[in-house]
């Protein structure tokens, strides 16, 4: 059984295209979070979601918008893509909001052409 | 500000040497974590600790709350240890979110 799972795992797209990425655990957790690791190998928070609510925000372009339909799914919506988009997006679990052990998915490579 | 250092960035280790990471970090933390991120690129917590030391089979993490300043080691590494090491912590500042180390990458050679 997968803790979190991300689909897709491979997204090769256009620039100015529109995709988005799935996230879902199934822990039971109450928290989830959008990370992303640049080219760098760099991870940096992009958002945080506790029982559905935004909680955590970063400087994000507003070209990404997440989404967290139930507690168990948090999705990430990207608009007009760009080609400093490309990274590897993981998202993570905790059992509260930036306390306990995190669970993180297996990432998602995103290429932007 | 709200940082983490990581250090080396870069380690080479021969297999069954004793390796040693270090992290520092800026201000009050809630709790700091040490992430595993293996080549093929998943990432696995192997630590979450606010105080004291933790040990998980050859691993070993420690914390110094008033230095501001945590270690991870490795004892008798094997190849399979081979990876990216990350220190990360969430500062009580910050809402609790998660600032990541730039990571230590580690390769043990047979």
């Amino acid at each position: 059984d997968t803790a979190v799972s991300q689909t897709p795992k491979y997204l090769v797209t256009q620039m100015g295209n529109d995709k988005s990425i799935k996230c879902e655990q199934n822990l039971g957790h109450d928290t989830m979070y959008w990370y992303k690791q640049d080219s760098k190998k760099f991870l940096k928070i992009m958002f945080s979601y506790n029982n559905k609510e935004l909680i955590i925000n970063e400087t994000v372009p507003n070209r990404f918008s997440p989404k967290s339909p139930d507690k168990a799914h948090l999705n990430l919506h990207i608009n007009s893509l760009e080609l400093g988009d490309s990274a590897v997006y993981f998202c993570a679990s905790s059992h509260g909001p930036g306390f306990g052990e995190q669970f993180f998915g297996p990432g998602t490579r995103l290429t932007v052409l | 500000k709200n940082e983490v250092e990581q250090s080396p960035q870069n380690l080479t280790a021969q297999e069954g040497e004793f390796i040693t990471i270090n992290c520092s970090y800026s201000v009050g933390i809630s709790a700091l974590h040490w992430l595993q991120q293996h080549p093929g690129g998943g990432i696995v917590s192997l630590f979450m600790l606010s105080s004291g030391k933790k040990k998980h089979g050859r691993l070993i993490a420690t914390i110094n709350i008033q230095e501001k300043h945590s270690s991870l080691h490795i004892t008798a590494s094997h190849p399979r240890d081979s990876a990216v090491y990350i220190c990360a912590v969430s500062f009580k500042a910050a809402g609790n979110k998660l600032t990541f180390g730039g990571g230590t990458r580690v390769l043990v050679k047979p």
